[in-house]
Formats: structure tokens, C-alpha cells, sequence
């Protein structure tokens, strides 16, 4: 049961535009989405996060979106770096519980 | 600070054989976690501890998996007999407090072929 999903496995933009990436959940007491970064070769690495009760986080060139209504969420990064190339996993907490259950990722490529 | 420190990086084993990894968390973490990655199923929790305690280990796929926490410095993950299907990448994590809400912190890996 993938209560994480996100459908698309790759996605290449160019330099400087922006990369939009996607995240549907199907539980709905999830209170709190995670995004992570992976390198080849390199362990996932925390991005942003953001609270269930928000619409919207921002860090710097990346900011996340929450539609509770459409149990989806989306990374913006903007502009789009090539060292942004990398595969994204969007994570969610199971309630009461102390672990994260991840999407299977979106690898994404940025070409100059 | 080293981060999570996994070893070795690469394991390349035959049927059959007894596979251990090894996972040292960031120090003052009391969260220790154990992920597997494949193509087929992503992500996947195995095993997770607090304060060396195992908490869940609803995710670890049959009994030849097998994890041990000693001490708050040091954990293994063991297979024990290997089979081809093992092969993926193992990911230890350590988290303070717990990784509801809070950052994992992932250790590069351990690339396991059994052949």
C-alpha cells in the first residue's frame, strides 16, 4: 500500500527555469510532508518540510505547496541550478508512529 | 561532525552467505533507522530503535533479517542466509528524537549484490 506516490520517475528542465515536483498521498491524517534530496552514491539529505495546518513553505530557491483538498503536494525550485540535478523523494510521517514512509522519487536532470 | 558512518559501502556475496552491515549514528542521536532501497519498491522502513530499544520491526521481510543495537554507537543489519532478492541499497539513519516530523540523517549507503 504506497500511501506516498509520486507518478512521475524522471523529469529534465533547463537551466534556469523553473522544476516543479509532484507528490500525491492518500492518508489523510498526515500532519506533517518532507521533501529529500538524493546524490549518486550519497545518502537522501533533508530539503524542506511542511506542517499539515500550512499551504506553503518556503526556503530560498525552494518552496513547497500543500492542496489538503487534493492530498498533493509540490516541490518548486526556481531557477532550476545544475547541482539541483539529483533524484527527490517527498516523505511523510505515519501518525504516532516514528517513521517516514517515501515515494519511490523523481530523479530530475537540469540541463544547461 | 562525521555524519551516520555505514560499512562497507560495496558487499558483493553468493547465495547463502551470512551478510552483515554496520551503521555508527551521529552521536547524541537516539534514533536509529534502517532503510532499504530498491527500483521496485523505493524507500522502505526495515527497523527502527530508540535508545537501543527496537521499536518496529513490522518491515523487515522475512526472519533471515535480522538487526541488533548494543549500544547507542554502534547497530548491525544481518542476513543470514543471503539470497539474490536481497540485493539493494541499505541505508542507515539516525534521527534525536525520532523521525515523525523530525530530519533523518542518512549514511551513504551499503550497495549489496548477492549473486
Amino acid at each position: 500500500d504506497q500511501q506516498v506516490k509520486q507518478n512521475s520517475p524522471s523529469l529534465s528542465v533547463q537551466e534556469g527555469r523553473i522544476s516543479i515536483l509532484n507528490c500525491d498521498y492518500t492518508n489523510s491524517m498526515f500532519d506533517y510532508f518532507l521533501w529529500y534530496k538524493k546524490y549518486p552514491a550519497e545518502g537522501p539529505t533533508f530539503l524542506i518540510s511542511i506542517s499539515s495546518i500550512k499551504d506553503k513553505n518556503e526556503d530560498g530557491r525552494f518552496t513547497v505547496f500543500l492542496n489538503k483538498s487534493a492530498k498533493h503536494l509540490s516541490l518548486h525550485i526556481v531557477p532550476s541550478q545544475p547541482g539541483d540535478s539529483a533524484v527527490y523523494f517527498c516523505a511523510a510521517p505515519i501518525q504516532g508512529a516514528q517513521k517516514l514512509v517515501f515515494g519511490q522519487g523523481t530523479r530530475l536532470t537540469i540541463n544547461p | 561532525d562525521a555524519g551516520v558512518i555505514q560499512s562497507p559501502r560495496h558487499e558483493v556475496t553468493e547465495m547463502g552467505q551470512e551478510v552483515t552491515l554496520r551503521c555508527k549514528p551521529i552521536s547524541g542521536h537516539n534514533s536509529l533507522f534502517w532503510y532499504r532501497q530498491t527500483m521496485m519498491r523505493g524507500l522502505e522502513l526495515l527497523i527502527y530503535f530508540n535508545n537501543n530499544v527496537p521499536i518496529d520491526d513490522s518491515g523487515m521481510p522475512e526472519d533471515r533479517f535480522s538487526a541488533k543495537m548494543p549500544n547507542a554507537s554502534f547497530s548491525t543489519l544481518k542476513i543470514q542466509p543471503s539470497e539474490p532478492r536481497d540485493s539493494a541499497v541499505y541505508f542507515c539513519a539516525s534521527s534525536l528524537r525520532g523521525g515523525g516530523g523530525e530530519k533523518l540523517f542518512f549514511g551513504s549507503g551499503t550497495q549489496l549484490s548477492v549473486l
